[in-house]
């Protein structure tokens, strides 16, 4: 399984666009790119997925580069309730579970 | 109302007992997962299934025990042989391989004294 890197916390100030970088320099071909969002004492959301470029959905965009060894997440103008836990996961869709790491805590500050 | 149940909110033990923890989807999903999360840790997997009557055991296995004998259902017994069961334990569940997409329940918080 690609393992993955991210920081381990951020903060920022409401109405601000937070990006959030991960690492997954082993990635392999049919892998893809999965962010998830955790809120204490709940479960794990997904917010997005993607393969290569960019993919945006009401929530959140991915920016994979070329490579595909990093991939970025971008929250657009966080406000307190985007303060969260963001798991950024590398997997297929075959039959190896995904390995959730400690994530980043996103601290957002008023 | 589609989702993924989870049953009890809070469970307290005492040491020695076995508890088993309840996992519900109306989702019609194939894959269904067990993980246990510890105070500012991830998630590590203790078991998953991707059919009925089969299973796998995950990072975490020891000291658990699962069945799956219908699609929607995935209970998850923590037996007395797990040394250190006190954690938020969660279960999730995937349409057929598509695992990269779990869909999570609320959690079982499991206090053992």
């Amino acid at each position: 399984l690609a393992k993955t890197t991210q920081p381990i916390s951020m903060d920022s100030y409401e109405g601000q666009e937070v990006n959030i970088t991960c690492s997954h320099n082993n990635i392999a071909t049919n892998d893809y790119i999965t962010w998830y969002q955790q809120f204490p004492s709940q479960g794990p959301r997904f917010i997005i997925q993607g393969y290569k470029t960019k993919v945006t959905n009401e929530v959140a965009s991915l920016f994979i580069p070329a490579d595909r060894k990093s991939s970025t997440l971008s929250l657009p103008r966080v406000s307190l309730s985007d303060t969260a836990v963001y798991y950024c996961l590398v997997g297929y869709s075959g039959n190896t579970p995904l390995v959730f790491g400690k994530g980043t805590r996103l601290s957002v500050i008023a | 109302d589609g989702g993924i149940t989870q049953s009890p909110k809070y469970l307290f033990r005492k040491e020695g007992q076995n508890v088993t923890l309840s996992c519900e989807q109306n989702l019609n999903h194939d894959a269904m997962y067990w993980y246990r999360q510890d105070p500012g840790q991830g998630l590590r997997l203790i078991y998953y299934s991707q059919i009925v009557n089969d299973f796998q055991k995950g990072d975490i296995a020891e000291g658990y025990s699962v069945s799956r004998e219908k699609k929607e259902s995935f209970p998850l017994t923590v037996t007395s042989a797990q040394k250190n069961p006190t954690a938020f334990y969660l279960c999730a569940s995937a349409a057929g391989t598509v695992s990269y997409e779990q869909y999570f329940g609320p959690g079982t918080r499991l206090t053992v004294t």
